[in-house]
């Protein structure tokens, strides 16, 4: 089945540095998905992108399909910014199966 | 106003008891997932179900039961609780058919088999 990597496994930042997290998937990939989870374990979508570089906010995404690559860089961090990163890529047939990385965690600190 | 309504946020079970984990969405989505994140494993796709019919099972044991009485809930029955149970329960939901939206999650329910 699919399987997601993501790298590192955990970051430390001072605030105002960027980051760079990288996601690496086995095979094709309809769809790519970064989310953020809170320390406390809520689950927000940031960008969805399947291909190409994408933009929202301080977020960069940037997806090398027929590399199956992704990145997610984020610019000037900040203490907010600490949580856990998590790629997604959909997967299997019918319905929305999604499956995850195991997730980047980063702590920025002031 | 939370669109995904996950309740109790928390549960603590006794080893062989039963509990049902109630998720409901107020997005008026067709499809409805659960996830599970247990310690130091990534999320996990359980279930997915598109108009209350089941798409999609990774091969959830049979102790693992979704119900789906109206097209907006989709609970998840547990039996003989164990404790590997533990874990964070996530429900999901998204528009079908739309491959630009991501699926929103719920808040989850942590359950923790004594």
């Amino acid at each position: 089945g699919q399987q997601v990597q993501q790298s590192p496994a955990s970051l430390v930042l001072q605030e105002g540095e960027n980051a760079e997290l990288q996601c690496n998937f086995s095979s094709t990939a309809t769809q790519l998905q970064w989310f953020y989870q809170s320390p406390g374990g809520s689950l927000v979508s940031l960008l969805s992108n399947p291909s190409g570089t994408k933009h929202t906010g301080r977020l960069t995404s940037t997806t090398v399909t027929k590399e199956r690559r992704s990145s997610l860089h984020i610019s000037s961090s900040q203490t907010t910014d600490s949580g856990t990163y998590l790629c997604a890529i959909e997967s299997g047939t019918g319905g929305y199966k999604v499956v995850f990385g195991s997730g980047t965690r980063l702590l920025v600190s002031p | 106003d939370p669109k995904i309504i996950q309740k109790p946020k928390y549960l603590v079970a006794v080893t062989g008891s039963e509990k049902i984990l109630i998720c409901e969405q107020y997005l008026g989505h067709n499809a409805m997932y659960w996830y599970r994140q247990s310690a130091k494993k990534p999320l996990e796709f359980m279930f997915s179900y598109s108009y209350q019919k089941l798409m999609d099972n990774q091969t959830a044991s049979s102790r693992f039961q979704p119900q789906s009485s109206k097209k907006n809930h989709l609970d998840l029955q547990i039996t003989a609780l164990k404790p590997d149970d533990s874990a964070t329960y996530f429900c999901a939901s998204s528009q079908e058919g739309d491959n630009n939206q991501a699926p929103l999650f719920g808040e989850g329910t942590r359950l923790s088999v004594l």
